[in-house]
């Protein structure tokens, strides 16, 4: 099983462009979540997908757009790329039952923004 | 602000040796995890332990639990170079579906 994939791996942007970080899982699960992950702050939440149709905002949520397409893929969207978006952006999964909520990540994607 | 936070920040011992992490929290929740997370990659889940559990073991690996000073901790027994890495613990709020993470404690075994 390949679990959670992200892509791309890298991505050099510059202040304005758009683009869409993609995140797909093939473990059946029925959440899944992005997370930015900067120096000294550990991981903070953006959004989040409890089930199939549904998107709620995490801790961080400015600047970034989200899109459940189906229950295996999950993307996030930066419509206009600012410098402090700069960060490594992980996707997990989980199954989504409720309690004991054990979350699966995927490799990452390291983003500049310059 | 985090609802956990860590302590060390940053942790080096020799190989052999014992490797303590703790983690407190601000409010209620459903259960404590911790992850592990190797340089440049993804978090890899470890353990979890539940509000009403105190002590939890899996292999090298001792997690306590204190809910009335809303803390826990990690032991790693026996570390190994191959322990190297950064450590993460997140909380499940009571209510709440997502969890939220520690900043973390980076782990580094010398041989």
């Amino acid at each position: 099983n390949a679990g959670v994939t992200q892509t791309p791996k890298f991505q050099v942007l510059k202040t304005g462009q758009s683009m869409t970080l993609q995140c797909a899982q093939d473990m059946n699960h029925n959440s899944m979540y992005w997370y930015r992950q900067d120096p000294g702050m550990g991981l903070r939440l953006i959004y989040y997908s409890a089930s199939e149709g549904t998107t709620d905002k995490g801790e961080v949520p400015n600047g970034y757009n989200v899109s459940r397409l189906n229950k295996r893929e999950f993307s996030l969207r930066l419509e206009s790329a600012a410098p402090s978006q700069t960060s490594v952006y992980f996707c997990a999964s989980s199954d989504g039952q409720g309690l004991d909520e054990k979350l699966f990540f995927g490799s990452g994607t390291q983003l500049s923004v310059l | 602000s985090q609802q956990g936070e860590e302590d060390p920040q940053a942790l080096s011992i020799q190989e052999g040796e014992n490797a303590t992490m703790n983690c407190s929290y601000k409010t209620s929740i459903n259960n404590l995890q911790w992850y592990r997370q190797n340089s440049g990659r993804g978090l890899v889940h470890l353990i979890l332990i539940r509000s009403n559990e105190r002590e939890k073991h899996s292999g090298r690996l001792r997690v306590t639990l204190d809910t009335s000073k809303k803390s826990s901790s990690l032991l790693i027994t026996a570390s190994r170079a191959a322990d190297t890495a950064s450590y993460f613990c997140a909380t499940q709020i009571q209510g709440a579906q997502k969890l939220v993470f520690g900043q973390g404690t980076r782990l580094t075994i010398n041989p």
